[in-house]
């Protein structure tokens, strides 16, 4: 089975400072790693994921995130942030070979403030 | 091209009632999965269908059952309500086999049992 861990609940940061997103993970075989926006009343919409190759990944928006196998760890960054960023991102992975099931995060609520 | 569409966007049903949700796929996915999101938490995985066949269940109980048609349409029922089924439930559809991996979510349907 797989886990993520979102440690950070709330992010509050001001606009056009840089923000990373944490997010951890745990399985006991090889995964694919995803990055999802959630805003208001909206469903989920992907950002970015890591399926292999390159262990940095860019994104939508300006965002970017990072593979780290020994950590275990692909956290969420990007360099300046705008009041439209504001919305809840959720880490999730997949079982690599095991048809797109989704494990996902808690969620991390960034507020991006004036 | 369109994307997913769930009905109804939100329902209020009474402990002990029956619901349905319905989801349509985007055009040329064959696979869709449901997830229930509880306030303040990520999507959990209930279930997927591949080809009208269920095709892997997350821990929910077997009073959540769905169905998928010729067109890849699917339903979501659950039997017996209990107030912690209050939740947004999420449809995502993806194309089984493709490289991408990506699902793409529907705005989900806003369940509240009292």
């Amino acid at each position: 089975a797989q886990s993520v861990t979102q440690l950070d609940s709330q992010v509050p940061v001001f606009e056009e400072a840089p923000v990373e997103l944490r997010c951890n993970y745990s399985s006991s075989v090889s995964v694919y790693l995803f990055w999802y926006v959630q805003y208001p009343n909206q469903g989920l919409q992907l950002l970015l994921k890591y399926l292999s190759g390159s262990t940095l990944v860019k994104g939508i928006d300006g965002f970017e995130a990072e593979f780290n196998k020994s950590q275990t760890s692909f956290h969420l960054r990007k360099p300046s942030v705008h009041i439209s960023d504001t919305a809840e991102y959720f880490c999730a992975v997949s079982r690599t070979g095991g048809g797109n099931k989704l494990t996902f995060g808690t969620g991390t609520q960034l507020k991006v403030e004036l | 091209e369109t994307g997913v569409t769930q009905s109804p966007t939100h329902l209020i049903k009474t402990r002990g009632q029956q619901v349905t949700l319905r989801c349509s796929s985007q055009s040329g996915h064959n696979t869709v999965s449901w997830y229930q999101q509880a306030l303040g938490q990520g999507p959990q995985f209930i279930f997927q269908y591949y080809r009208e066949e269920e095709n892997g269940r997350g821990n929910f109980p077997p009073r959540f059952s769905g169905l998928q048609f010729p067109n890849y349409s699917s339903e979501l029922n659950v039997n017996a309500l209990e107030l912690d089924d209050s939740a947004l439930y999420l449809c995502a559809s993806s194309a089984e086999g493709s490289s991408s991996y990506e699902q793409y979510f529907g705005p989900g349907t806003r369940l509240t049992v009292t």
